[in-house]
């Protein structure tokens, strides 16, 4: 089955900064890659998804790229603000998950 | 639009006991799902259904049982609780597969002691 790893566990950040984080996968055959933000005591939030025609997928201060040849795709955050500060989650095509990133953007 | 519900959003249960947690969601959606969350473990499948009256085990199944009876709503069951059960359970919905992004519910933190 599919097999997500992400990476860093942690980042920090300061503010204005950008951060990447990056998920690998092992399925060849995934074909949608979802990123979410979690909030502290709420539910994961879609905020940005890539299906694999594609190569890079942009909505503002978010992007996300795929290598689907090297099988990872990132999640890039511009100009961070301390409200993006939250945990991050990637998948492959939604059923399995990264283990998370908690993102911190000091003022 | 209230998307995906969960109720309750907190239960302390005794090892032992059971318990039924509910999802509803009013989108129509035809897929359903139940994930666990534990410290740095990310999210879990536990069960999932693509259509009413159908069910399927994902990546953690035992302990567990569902029911999609109506098609908004999807119910986890614990027939016995136990304390590796303790975590934070998040019911998600989708509208064809898991290709088209997960809507959420706000989450539903259980204590079994």
């Amino acid at each position: 089955g599919e097999n997500v790893e992400q990476h860093p566990s942690t980042l920090s950040v300061q503010e204005g900064d950008s951060a990447v984080i990056k998920c690998t996968y092992s399925d060849s055959a995934s074909n949608y890659f979802p990123w979410y933000k979690q909030e502290l005591g709420k539910g994961p939030q879609l905020i940005i998804d890539i299906r694999s025609n594609v190569g890079e997928k942009k909505d503002q201060r978010i992007a996300v790229t795929l290598n689907k040849t090297a099988k990872h795709f990132s999640l890039h955050i511009t100009e961070t603000q301390p409200e993006d500060s939250a945990v991050y989650f990637c998948a492959a095509n939604d059923v399995r998950f990264g283990a998370g990133t908690r993102l911190t953007v000091k003022p | 639009n209230a998307g995906v519900t969960q109720t309750p959003k907190f239960r302390v249960l005794k090892t032992g006991q059971s318990m039924t947690l509910l999802c509803a969601q009013d989108m129509n959606h035809e897929y359903m799902y139940w994930y666990r969350q534990d410290p740095g473990m990310g999210l879990r499948l536990i069960h999932y259904s693509v259509g009413e009256g159908t069910t399927a085990k994902g990546e953690v199944p035992d302990g567990y049982n569902v029911s999609r009876l109506k098609k908004q709503n999807f119910l986890l069951g614990l027939e016995s609780a136990a304390p590796s059960q303790t975590s934070v359970y998040f019911c998600a919905s989708s509208y064809e597969d898991s290709s088209y992004g997960y809507t959420f519910g706000s989450g539903t933190r259980l204590t079994v002691v």
